[in-house]
């Protein structure tokens, strides 16, 4: 399976600033993913993003709020702009494998994001 | 719309006890069905999966899951827990088509306290 990593693990941000995550993947991959996982929650898609194109947004999530990037195979960031405090949660990206006949999703160790 | 119900938020067992952590489905079509566990500040771990074929399916960690298509049910089972076992347990199912190819849903995730 895919070997995925993002960065930051963790941070504190101040309301109203952005931040940035970035999810790096060891090998060449069509789709990935954004979720949001609130506390105590379960997880919510965000976004896919397929390379070439622009990002496909869930219901209740908007580009202007959460865009995304996917300049290549292996790369993709996620911006959450304009933070308040509800903001806060673990956000994940994942990838479905390719080589499993597609739609098994492997899974980042997530940031986890807290918002003052 | 697909959707996973895991009718048990949180569940405890003793060290060696048999265990079985319950998950119904809806979902049109036949269903891909994934098991992952989330320890304490990790990512999610893809436990098995369910494509077609043998409805036991086997997977890491000695757990094992059964698909039941007359219930809806992807229960998933260990005969013996560990410790190592406490973590919190998610039931997905991912959409093979459409404009949510790939999305998974999850369930609300069920809490395992282990106690020794």
């Amino acid at each position: 399976s895919a070997v995925i990593s993002q960065k930051p693990s963790r941070d504190i941000c101040q309301r109203g600033t952005s931040l940035t995550i970035q999810c790096q993947v060891d090998s060449q991959v069509t789709m990935m993913f954004w979720y949001r996982q609130q506390p105590g929650q379960s997880l919510t898609l965000i976004a896919t993003a397929n390379q070439g194109s622009e990002a496909t947004y869930e219901s209740g999530f908007v580009i202007d709020k959460f865009p995304i990037s996917r300049p290549n195979l292996t790369f993709s960031t996620l911006t959450v702009s304009n933070m308040s405090p509800e903001d806060s949660s673990i956000y994940l990206c994942s990838v479905e494998d390719p080589w499993e006949g597609g739609k098994t999703q492997y899974f980042g160790p997530g940031t986890r994001l807290l918002v003052l | 719309a697909q959707s996973v119900t895991q009718p048990d938020i949180h569940i405890t067992v003793s060290e060696g006890a048999s265990l079985e952590l319950r998950c119904n489905y809806s979902y049109g079509a036949t269903p891909y069905l994934f098991w992952y566990v989330q320890s304490p500040g990790q990512g999610l771990q893809l436990l098995l999966k369910y494509f077609s074929g043998d409805t036991l399916v086997q997977g890491i960690k000695g757990f094992e899951a059964e698909f039941k298509r007359s219930q809806s049910s992807f229960n998933l089972r260990k005969p013996s827990v560990h410790w190592s076992d406490a973590a919190e347990y998610f039931c997905a199912v991912v959409s093979a088509g459409g404009t949510s190819y790939g999305k998974l849903t999850f369930g609300q995730g069920t809490i395992l306290t282990v106690h020794p």
